[in-house]
């Protein structure tokens, strides 16, 4: 069964820091990860899908890694503003066949990051 | 293209009710997964379908029913409620053509229960 962990629970850091939020899974077996935001009771945004095959993916300030062999993706959030205040989940999706069989994403239980001003 | 939208945005049931939740999918796609987000947690996935028939399921039970229309849109149903189904109810769309694809999240339903 795969489990997805994420860590620090919580992040607080000053307007303008670079930082990296952690996301580790147990099953290498991964179709592809997910990486989501979610401000305050609502749904989820997608920032950055990275599939099996690939080893990072960027957009804008953000950098997504992924090392499927240990188990670890990792966020990097350059020149963090207070606009990211929000919590980060990242979701993994087993590897399936056929591709219809089922798309369930499994998440880490978040990292609540808040920038301060 | 419209987005995945979902009614109500809120709601409060007793214990023992039905409650049905409803979703939207985003234009073009034919997957829809549901997923319950209990306070401070993670997404846990319910059931998924695909061209109206459910085609996986997670750890809940069969009081957690659901639909899809030929139009793609779905219902959540969930019988005799408890009051540990008090959560956010998330669903996504996506599209299986060409392998899966990255699911699109609603804004969700906030289900109370007493």
């Amino acid at each position: 069964k795969q489990e997805v962990t994420q860590i620090p629970a919580a992040l607080s850091v000053p307007e303008g820091e670079n930082l990296v939020l952690n996301c580790s899974f147990t099953d290498s077996a991964i179709y592809n990860l997910q990486w989501f935001r979610q401000d305050p009771g609502k749904g989820l945004t997608s920032l950055l899908l990275i599939q099996s095959s690939q080893r990072e993916q960027t957009s804008g300030r953000l950098n997504a890694s992924l090392d499927k062999s240990s188990g670890r993706s990792t966020l990097y959030i350059a020149a963090s503003q207070p606009g990211d205040s929000a919590t980060y989940l990242c979701a993994v999706r087993a590897w399936k066949r056929p591709h219809n069989a089922g798309n369930m994403l499994t998440f880490g239980g978040g990292t609540r990051l808040m920038v301060k001003p | 293209e419209t987005g995945v939208t979902q009614s109500p945005t809120h709601l409060i049931k007793t214990r023992g009710q039905q409650v049905t939740l409803r979703c939207s999918s985003q234009s073009g796609h034919n997957t829809v997964s549901w997923y319950q987000q209990a306070l401070g947690q993670g997404p846990q996935f319910i059931f998924q379908y695909y061209r109206e028939e459910e085609n996986g399921r997670g750890n809940f039970p069969p009081r957690f029913s659901g639909l899809q229309f030929p139009n793609y849109s779905s219902e959540l149903n969930v019988n005799a409620l408890e009051l540990d189904d008090s959560a956010l109810y998330l669903c996504a769309s996506s599209s299986l053509a060409g392998g899966p694809k990255t699911q699109y999240f609603g804004p969700g339903t906030r289900l109370l229960v007493l």
